[in-house]
């Protein structure tokens, strides 16, 4: 069962083409980001971190991009595959305020075969 | 996920009935967290754990105990249920500070 938000904010993109998903975060202080994936019925997934010190990150077919002027936090997923449809959430944390990361409200991803 | 398992997945309780969430890991990791989910809010953090017999409150603590006698169970207590608890939960883990969590599949919890 779907657990997520009704009125997330959406993209919808074709198979194959390059995604962006973007996240702002709220505190200014927060030094440590995660990017997570949610299907429907499941609990959330790792995706990519990366720390302040920092401005991208590769992973497998993702990349996430930190601008900490406008603190702005991007996902990108390259050719975009229909398993890529989820919910994606953006976390902070602020590490020497304990463990405890802050969750964003979610981008759900929709992609057309 | 492998290595933390929730149970039930699923359950309906009357209002006004305890409830007892089981978060259970097998990675022995200090950290455990127990959060909600609900349409138009996210994940929100109710409780967490910091080791054995140490708890803290999140921000949505109120109607929600949490109890951890053993590094690989963390329990979470609705004393008396209430329609406003129906929700989805999950539990997550982490090994140390600055670590990604690990979440569970979540538990279904519906109040009638």
């Amino acid at each position: 069962g779907e657990s997520v938000g009704l009125h997330l904010p959406t993209l919808s993109v074709q198979e194959g083409d390059n995604s962006i998903i973007n996240c702002a975060y709220s505190n200014s202080a927060s030094d440590y980001f995660i990017w997570y994936k949610q299907e429907s019925g499941k609990g959330p997934q790792f995706i990519i971190d990366i720390r302040s010190n920092m401005d991208k990150r590769q992973g497998q077919r993702v990349t996430v991009l930190l601008n900490k002027t406008v603190k702005h936090l991007s996902l990108q997923i390259a050719a975009t595959q229909p398993g890529d449809s989820a919910v994606y959430f953006c976390a902070e944390n602020i590490s020497n305020a304990g463990n405890m990361l802050t969750f964003g409200g979610g981008t759900r991803l929709m992609v057309k075969p | 996920d492998a290595g933390i398992t929730q149970s039930p997945r699923h359950k309906v309780t009357e209002t006004g009935t305890p409830v007892t969430l089981r978060c259970h890991q097998t990675e022995n990791h200090r950290y455990m967290y127990w959060y909600r989910q609900d349409p138009g809010h996210g994940l929100r953090l109710i409780h967490y754990s910091y080791g054995v017999k140490d708890t803290d409150k999140g921000e949505v603590s109120d109607g929600y105990s949490v109890s951890r006698s053993k590094t690989e169970d963390f329990l979470l207590t609705l004393e008396s249920a209430t329609s406003s608890q129906t929700s989805v939960y999950f539990c997550a883990i982490t090994l140390d500070r600055d670590y990604g969590y690990t979440f569970g599949s979540g538990t279904r919890l519906t109040v009638v």
